[in-house]
C-alpha cells in the first residue's frame, strides 16, 4: 500500500525535553509538509521541504526543526524552545507542482506531562 | 497576503437536504484552490481541486464546488446531504512560487438524521 506513515499515533512530552516525531513516505514524493492543527486555528504549516537536504521555516517554525536526508523520511522534531507543543501533528506529501494535491498521514497528538 | 477565509464554524443540514460550505479566498495570480475533508483522529483527504476551466468541479463522494472569480470564493455543495458526510471540512490555495499550501480554519459539518 502506497502512502505516508506518521508515528507514534500519541507522544508525550516532558518539560525540558525534546521529542522526535516519524514521517515516512513511499509515494516517490519530492515534497514534504509539516502542519500544526489546533482546535479552530486550521492547520499552520510549520516547515515544508521540495527536495532531500533542503528545507523552508513556514510560518510557525520557531521551536521546531527539520531534516531531509532521505526523499521518504522528513523527521520533525518539537524542541524545549516550544512551550505550547499541545497539538495534533500532521505530516503531508505531494508531487511539486500547483496542481498537486496533499497526501496525510494519520496524525500524531503530541501532549505535554 | 494570500490567504484562505472559512466563515462558517459549524454547519448543521438535515439529511437529505442540500449543503453549503463556504470559502473564500485572496490570492495574487491565478488561484489554485482545493477542498479537504478530516474524519476525527485521522488526516485530511482530497475531495477536490479548481486549476482552471469549467467554474463547476465535480470531487469525491458526491460532493462539487463553485469557483466564483469576481466573488472570490470557492464553495462547497452536495445536493443530498448524508449523516455520514459530518466531518471537518478545509478549503485550501496553493501558492504558486513558493509551493505553500495555506489552509482555512475549517468548518464542521454535522448533518442530523
Amino acid at each position: 500500500d502506497g502512502g505516508i506513515t506518521q508515528s507514534p499515533k500519541y507522544l508525550f512530552r516532558k518539560e525540558g525535553q525534546n521529542v522526535t516525531l516519524s514521517c515516512e513516505q513511499n509515494l516517490n514524493h519530492d515534497a514534504m509538509y509539516w502542519y500544526r492543527q489546533d482546535p479552530g486555528q486550521g492547520l499552520r504549516l510549520i516547515y515544508y521541504s521540495q527536495i532531500v537536504n533542503d528545507f523552508q521555516k513556514g510560518d510557525i517554525a520557531e521551536g521546531y526543526s527539520v531534516s531531509r536526508e532521505k526523499k521518504e523520511s522528513f523527521p520533525l522534531t518539537v524542541t524545549s524552545a516550544q512551550k505550547n507543543p499541545t497539538a495534533f501533528y500532521l505530516c503531508a506529501s505531494s508531487i511539486l507542482g500547483h496542481e498537486e494535491k496533499l497526501f496525510f498521514g494519520s496524525g500524531t497528538q503530541l501532549s505535554v506531562l | 497576503a494570500q490567504s484562505v477565509a472559512q466563515p462558517e464554524d459549524q454547519v448543521n443540514v438535515a439529511e437529505g437536504n442540500p449543503l453549503t460550505v463556504k470559502c473564500t479566498y485572496s490570492v495574487s495570480g491565478n488561484p489554485y484552490l482545493f477542498w479537504y475533508v478530516q474524519y476525527p483522529n485521522r488526516g485530511l483527504q482530497f475531495l477536490l481541486k479548481y486549476i482552471t476551466g469549467d467554474n463547476l468541479v465535480k470531487g469525491s463522494y458526491g460532493f462539487e464546488a463553485e469557483f466564483n472569480k469576481s466573488q472570490t470564493s470557492f464553495h462547497l455543495k452536495k445536493p443530498s446531504a448524508l449523516v455520514s458526510d459530518s466531518a471537518l471540512y478545509f478549503c485550501a490555495v496553493f501558492t504558486s512560487g513558493t509551493y505553500k499550501y495555506i489552509f482555512g480554519t475549517g468548518t464542521r459539518l454535522k448533518v442530523l438524521a
